[in-house]
């Protein structure tokens, strides 16, 4: 079966310069999140889209921004970046008509370090 | 914030022994669901159950099950006869009815040794 799909899988930036991540749901899920891991740390919640529409925020830096497309795949843009921003990113998808109960897939993630 | 707390930072076995992650959330909501990940060396997360606060039932899924007791607010997971590849990072998540966000816990690193 599809999973959801994440590019690149590694990308090395310098400090201030910018990076796009790719997300791609999959087929017929129309939620997507983005989650960022630190070196050790759990997963926390960035950002979610239902319908190319923000659904829930959370510490996102404003540096961050991200949209959900017409197809449901998603992007993060990262801009300025600083030395803290290097971590796993995850991007989750769900269809949303399972309410609540629906359950979030994970792609394999992007490894960001910023140097 | 309902904090997920997974007490154990690490636990280490010998294939074949049992081992059990503990899982103990807060919560004020009387539905919301609770979800347990694992996350191989690999990096990736994957999806392991998810369970209703409403169904108390436990579960079993092969060598995996997994024990929920909302009187103590905890739910627990169980490796029998634990294997080399189970050895990875366990988180357990939660998310509120409202909620569009899994709250982690810290995970458990589990290395089974051969």
């Amino acid at each position: 079966a599809a999973g959801v799909i994440q590019s690149p899988r590694h990308l090395i930036k310098e400090k201030r310069e910018t990076a796009t991540l790719k997300c791609y749901p999959i087929p017929r899920h129309d939620t997507v999140y983005w989650y960022q891991q630190g070196p050790g740390q759990d997963p926390q919640f960035l950002i979610s889209f239902y319908e190319k529409m923000q659904s829930d925020k959370g510490s996102i830096p404003d540096r961050f921004s991200a949209q959900q497309f017409s197809d449901y795949h998603s992007e993060l843009n990262m801009s300025s970046l600083e030395l803290g921003d290097s971590a796993l990113y995850f991007c989750a998808s769900s269809f949303a008509r399972e309410g609540a109960k629906n359950i979030q897939y994970f792609g394999a993630g992007t490894r960001l370090s910023v140097l | 914030a309902q904090k997920v707390t997974q007490a154990q930072t690490e636990i280490s076995v010998v294939e074949k022994e049992d081992v059990t992650l503990d899982c103990v959330y807060e919560t004020r909501d009387t539905t919301y669901y609770l979800f347990w990940y694992k996350q191989p060396p690999s990096g990736e997360l994957v999806f392991l159950i998810r369970r209703n606060s409403f169904d108390e039932q436990n579960e079993i899924s092969g060598r995996y099950s997994w024990n929920f007791q909302k009187s103590t607010s905890s739910f627990n997971f169980t490796i029998t006869a634990s294997q080399v590849v189970d050895s990875a990072v366990y988180f357990c998540a939660r998310r509120g009815i409202n909620d569009y966000k899994l709250s982690f816990g810290a995970g458990t690193t589990v290395t089974v040794r051969a």
